[in-house]
């Protein structure tokens, strides 16, 4: 089992540009988290998936975020443009959401620097 | 909605020592509780979860957390930790119902000392 498969992970990029995060998750799961996780916020739910759907995307800081899930095995998160205020260590998650309580299996990040 | 409370932002303590580590929640609703590890440079790794039944949960790494629903509680401990314990512990709640979604306290830095 490869786990949750994120990538890249490590990003620099500059303010403005176009940045996109990829996830695979753990084969069967059925729900997706995207986290972001700085030390003045902690750790955020920007959006989470169940079933390819969007379910609660209250967490997405503004319409620079943007997040997809065209089919069970990948999404993608993009920010554009960026901002210096975005850099940050984003994960994604993934759960079988067949029963209450199912773990959380998490991602290694991606550690995010907008100059 | 529910909220999570870790009391300590940094937790030093000697190695072979015993360590709790506190966590509050707060929630209108039944919970399911959850402790996680992050290593370093890592992910978050489970480390044990509440769901029901016994209050004593024992988890991975000799840690074990135990729920106490009055006090509304879920304090993580360790009898004897090692150098290898360092890392940031994290405590989360969900509700029992619908998609379950994660909330987590602000963390908990563990070091631990020669």
């Amino acid at each position: 089992d490869a786990g949750v498969i994120q990538s890249p992970r490590h990003e620099v990029t500059e303010m403005g540009q176009e940045v996109t995060l990829r996830c695979k998750p753990i084969s069967g799961h059925n729900s997706l988290f995207w986290y972001r996780q700085t030390m003045m916020r902690g750790l955020e739910l920007l959006i989470y998936f169940n079933n390819n759907v969007p379910i609660d995307d209250s967490g997405m800081p503004e319409d620079r975020f943007s997040a997809k899930m065209p089919n069970a095995s990948f999404s993608t998160l993009k920010i554009q443009p960026s901002e210096p205020r975005d850099s940050a260590v984003y994960f994604c998650a993934s759960r079988f959401s067949g029963e209450t309580g199912e773990t959380q299996y998490f991602g290694p990040g991606t550690r995010l620097l907008v100059l | 909605a529910q909220s999570v409370t870790q009391l300590d932002s940094q937790v030093p303590v000697f190695e072979e020592a015993p360590v709790e580590l506190r966590c509050n929640y707060s929630s209108s609703v039944s919970v399911y509780l959850f402790w996680y590890v992050q290593y370093p440079n890592q992910g978050l790794q489970l480390l044990l979860k509440y769901l029901s039944g016994s209050t004593l949960v024992k988890g991975i790494n000799g840690f074990e957390a135990e729920f106490n629903k009055s006090q509304t509680s879920f304090h993580l401990r360790k009898p004897s930790v090692h150098i290898s314990d360092t890392a940031e512990y994290f405590c989360a709640v969900s509700d029992s119902g619908g998609y379950n979604k994660l909330i987590f306290g602000a963390g908990t830095r563990l070091a631990v000392h020669p």
